[in-house]
């Protein structure tokens, strides 16, 4: 079974720095490619960020691009999101999602609150 | 506004058919990219309910359809039901963008 597990999401000042982390299990971690998904308050998905795995090939959402940085480790089959200079439209539910065309399955999602 | 277009809310009866468009352009549905659909109940995670256009992955039950054509596409939910209250997004990816996009999502109501 495929298992994604999201961490790292809390409560941070604006301007400020967080990294998230995805622990993934039941699946072939090397050659998968996954990505991250968010949904703010009141709003529907948007996609991230995506890395592929085997290549390392990133992909980014223009609203995050040259902030976000999305790595992965396969000696812990995790991947990262490294997010600087955060903003209040930041805020939102990040979630760990295995990608092929299409996303599945997800975590069950980190919350991610920029506030002062 | 999302790339992709969905009417914000759709509603119907037990037992009724309702349907959920997703207009798309020439960048992403119409360039032949594949559109899939998710469910997210409330409190819950997002769900794919329909793949590739037309795909249930196992465990949706068939009363839920997708088709696509040219730049638009939507899912069918016939036979609805209570468990069926829950937001619906389409998606796919757009060559402008180089990157996946959702549409902005549909409630459904079941009255």
């Amino acid at each position: 079974e495929v298992l994604l597990v999201e961490s790292g999401g809390r409560l941070v000042q604006p301007g400020r720095s967080l990294r998230l982390s995805c622990a993934a299990s039941g699946f072939t971690f090397t050659t998968s490619t996954m990505s991250w998904v968010r949904q703010a308050p009141g709003k529907g998905l948007a996609w991230v960020s995506t890395i592929s795995t085997p290549g390392g090939d990133t992909y980014y959402a223009e609203s995050v691009k040259g902030r976000f940085t999305v790595s992965s480790d396969s000696s812990t089959n995790t991947v990262y999101l490294q997010m600087t200079n955060l903003t209040a439209e930041d805020t939102a539910i990040y979630y760990c999602v295995k990608t092929g065309n299409w996303f599945d399955p997800w975590g069950q999602g980190t919350l991610v609150t920029v506030s002062s | 506004q999302s790339v992709l277009t969905q009417p914000p809310s759709v509603s119907g009866a037990p037992g009724q058919r309702v349907t959920i468009s997703c207009t798309g352009t020439s960048s992403n549905l119409g360039a032949d990219y594949d559109v899939h659909w998710y469910q997210h109940l409330p409190g819950k995670v997002p769900r794919l309910l329909v793949y590739a256009n037309k795909y249930r992955p196992s465990g949706v039950p068939a009363r839920f359809s997708g088709s696509k054509s040219g730049t638009s596409a939507s899912l069918a939910i016939t036979g609805l039901q209570a468990e069926d209250e829950a937001d619906y997004y389409c998606q796919s990816f757009d060559r402008s963008l180089s990157g996946y996009v959702f549409g902005g999502g549909t409630t459904v109501t079941v009255l």
